[in-house]
């Protein structure tokens, strides 16, 4: 199976603008998770799609959105850009099973986003 | 707070021998733990985890315990090989609740295999 894909790989953007990051899951899973890795913060959640839905968010402010589509790709979006925004944003897929809440995430190659 | 904790930066082994990451968390209703291991410039690739049922998993030469009373879990490398260099990160999920899962990250411990 195909891992898990993402676009762009690498962006450079100014202060004030905003971008749309894309994610393709692995084939079959339908929860799509996001999450930021910066030097100072390491590795955390922003927010998790599951069929369309969002059903958890991590502490970020509302300039940070996301939706999934109903073939499970999803995007998320940050609008006003701030230099603190440069980081390294990955996605992961994962497949619930039934029963089971706790599932493991495979990760994309993550897109590198520079705010300038 | 930081929930989960990895309390060494950095760990240098000689190939061959035995590699041992540990991982402290904090919060008790945690019942999933993972490694990943990251290269730069790469997404983290998934090693192994455990359920908190378990106090043991194995997977060739990966293995992880937990040891739920402390609170604490370590992945043994076990014999460590130079590709195994790389930047290691505990992780945990817990049912809060909430549907969903959203895994906790420690900050990752650097390790390093010389040959």
């Amino acid at each position: 199976k195909a891992g898990v894909t993402q676009t762009p790989r690498y962006l450079i953007k100014t202060r004030g603008q905003q971008v749309t990051l894309s994610c393709s899951p692995i084939s079959g899973h339908r929860s799509v998770s996001w999450y930021q890795q910066t030097p100072g913060q390491g590795l955390q959640f922003l927010f998790e799609y599951f069929s369309e839905t969002q059903r958890n968010k991590g502490n970020f402010p509302g300039r940070f959105s996301g939706r999934q589509f109903s073939n499970s790709r999803s995007e998320m979006n940050v609008s006003t850009l701030e230099l603190g925004d440069s980081a390294l944003y990955l996605c992961a897929s994962s497949q619930p099973k039934t029963g089971l809440r706790s599932e493991t995430q495979y990760f994309g190659p993550g897109t590198r986003l520079l705010v300038l | 707070d930081q929930q989960v904790k990895q309390n060494s930066p950095s760990l240098s082994v000689q190939e061959g021998r035995i590699s041992i990451l540990n991982c402290d968390y904090t919060n008790s209703m945690f019942d999933y733990f993972l490694w990943y291991k990251k290269y730069p410039a790469e997404g983290p690739t998934f090693l192994i985890s455990i359920s908190s049922i378990k106090d043991k998993n194995e997977d060739g030469r990966f293995t992880v315990f937990l040891n739920k009373s402390a609170k604490h879990l370590s992945l043994h490398i076990v014999p460590s090989q130079p590709g195994d260099s790389a930047v290691y990160f505990c992780a945990a999920s817990g049912d809060f609740n909430q549907a969903g899962t959203a895994l906790i990250f420690g900050k990752g411990t650097t390790l390093s295999v010389s040959s």
